[in-house]
């Protein structure tokens, strides 16, 4: 039982390219979340989804996309990098949106120049 | 709209020191209250949570908190720091409507001195 894994580790982007950070849990979660991690503002909310099919937005979407096909996967899609989303990125799941345990993900390193 | 604040940017004690990790939180209704440790390069690990009941939990690793309403506190407290301890913790508050939000605070850092 892996948790939530999370890839790449780390990345390095140029202003304007576009580029995916993968996300997978294989504990059967239907509830899935991305969290970006800033210094001195602790975790926020980007994007999340209750089940395969559903995704919602969280407290700072704007500059991302995500889709949720199956319940394993959770991609987070950047389609222009810019040098705000330089940021440590956080994947979360938990058994469903009633449950108030989440596991997080290793993180995503991101640098935008 | 809930929220939450740690008062403590970085924190350093000795190991062997007790420890007390200050959280307040703002929320209209019942909060579920969170702590989340982070190892340097490491997720977030669940220490210790709080939906109702006995207001002091018991967590893993040797950590406790304790829930007081009238203060809007879930401050979180160790009676003797391992060097292990050194991370970053954070407190996070879930709202009541199926808690598919969280809110974080911005974090301590703590720091173990030999």
């Amino acid at each position: 039982n892996a948790g939530v894994t999370q890839t790449p580790k780390f990345q390095v982007l140029k202003t304007g390219q576009s580029m995916t950070l993968q996300c997978a849990q294989d504990m059967n979660h239907e509830y899935m979340s991305w969290y970006r991690q800033d210094p001195g503002m602790g975790l926020r909310l980007i994007h999340y989804s209750v089940g395969a099919g559903i995704t919602d937005q969280g407290e700072v979407p704007n500059g991302y996309n995500v889709s949720r096909s199956t319940t394993e996967d959770f991609p987070l899609r950047l389609l222009s990098a810019a040098p705000s989303q330089t940021s440590v990125y956080f994947c979360a799941s938990k058994e469903d949106f009633l449950t108030d345990t989440q596991y997080f993900g290793p993180g995503t390193r991101l640098t935008v120049l | 709209a809930q929220s939450v604040t740690q008062p403590d940017i970085h924190i350093t004690v000795s190991e062997g020191a007790s420890l007390e990790l200050r959280c307040n939180y703002s929320y209209g209704a019942t909060p579920y209250l969170f702590w989340y440790v982070q190892s340097p390069g490491q997720g977030l690990q669940l220490l210790l949570k709080y939906f109702s009941g006995d207001t002091l939990v018991q967590g893993i690793k040797g950590f406790e908190a304790e829930f007081k309403r009238s203060q809007s506190s879930f401050n979180l407290r160790k009676p003797s720091v391992h060097w292990s301890d050194a991370a970053e913790y954070f407190c996070a508050v879930g709202s009541d409507n199926y808690g598919q939000n969280f809110v974080f605070g911005p974090g301590t850092r703590l720091s173990v001195l030999p």
